[in-house]
C-alpha cells in the first residue's frame, strides 16, 4: 500500500529557510501535495505538485519533487512565527475524485 | 463562500456510547471524504462518496462505523458502540468530483471525539 514517511519534528530561526522532506513509495503518485495543519483547524491546501514538475514555485514556497529518488521537499523562505504548524506531505493517484494518502506530519516550530 | 461545516467540533462520550458527527460540504461538490486522525497521525480515509454513492469504504470498520448521504449533500458519520481506540478527530472534506482533472479537497475544521 501507499506510505509516506516524514520526520516529525523541525525548529528554526526565525527569518531563516525552512526545508521539510517527505519520501514515498507508491511511483504512480498523479500529484503531491503539502499542507499545513494549525491547532484546532483544519488541513489548508498550501500547494501541490503534478508528478512529472520537478519545481513549483509560490511565494515564499518552494517545492522539489525528484520522481527517481520518490523524494518531495518544501522549502519556506523567511520562515515566520506564523508559520510554525504541523505540515503534512500527501500523495494521490489518478485525477478526478482520488484519496490522499498523508504522512505523520513534520511540526515546525519557528524561535523568534 | 462558506467552507465544509462539522459540528459537533467537541465530543466526549464513555466507551459502549453511540455517537454521530455531521458535515455539510460545500455547495456544489459532488465528492464527500471522511478522514480520521489519531493523535500525531496524519489523516487517513475511512469512506468516499460520490453523489450519494459510497465508492470506496474499504478502510471503514464496518461492525460499528455507518455512514450515509442522503440526498448527495450532508453526510453523518456515525459510531456505535464506540471504544476507547476510537478517539480521534474526525475530519470532513469535500472537492468538485470532476473526473480527469485535478480536484482540490477542502477540509472542514474536524470533530475531536474523546471516548472515556
Amino acid at each position: 500500500g501507499e506510505d509516506v514517511e516524514q520526520s516529525l519534528f523541525l525548529s528554526v530561526r526565525e527569518g531563516d529557510s525552512s526545508v521539510i522532506n517527505c519520501t514515498y513509495t507508491d511511483s504512480s503518485s498523479t500529484y503531491l501535495y503539502w499542507y499545513k495543519q494549525e491547532p484546532g483547524a483544519g488541513l489548508q491546501l498550501l500547494t501541490y505538485i503534478f508528478s512529472n514538475m520537478d519545481m513549483k514555485q509560490d511565494q515564499r514556497l518552494t517545492v522539489l519533487l525528484n520522481k527517481k529518488d520518490k523524494h518531495l521537499s518544501l522549502r519556506i523562505a523567511d520562515t515566520q512565527t506564523g508559520d510554525s504548524a504541523i505540515y503534512f506531505c500527501a500523495e494521490s493517484i489518478g485525477t478526478g475524485a482520488n484519496n490522499l494518502f498523508f504522512g505523520t506530519g513534520t511540526r515546525l516550530t519557528v524561535i523568534p | 463562500e462558506a467552507g465544509v461545516v462539522q459540528s459537533p467540533r467537541y465530543k466526549i462520550i464513555e466507551k459502549k456510547q453511540p455517537v454521530a458527527f455531521w458535515c455539510n460540504p460545500i455547495s456544489g461538490h459532488n465528492t464527500l471524504y471522511w478522514y480520521r486522525q489519531n493523535l500525531g497521525q496524519g489523516p487517513e480515509l475511512l469512506i468516499r462518496y460520490e453523489n450519494e454513492e459510497a465508492v470506496d469504504d474499504s478502510q471503514l470498520p464496518k461492525d460499528r462505523f455507518s455512514a450515509e448521504r442522503l440526498k448527495g449533500v450532508d453526510s453523518t458519520l456515525k459510531i456505535q458502540p464506540a471504544e476507547l481506540g476510537d478517539s480521534a478527530v474526525y475530519l470532513c472534506a469535500s472537492s468538485l468530483g470532476t473526473s480527469g482533472v485535478y480536484n482540490e479537497q477542502f477540509f472542514g475544521p474536524g470533530t475531536r471525539l474523546t471516548v472515556l
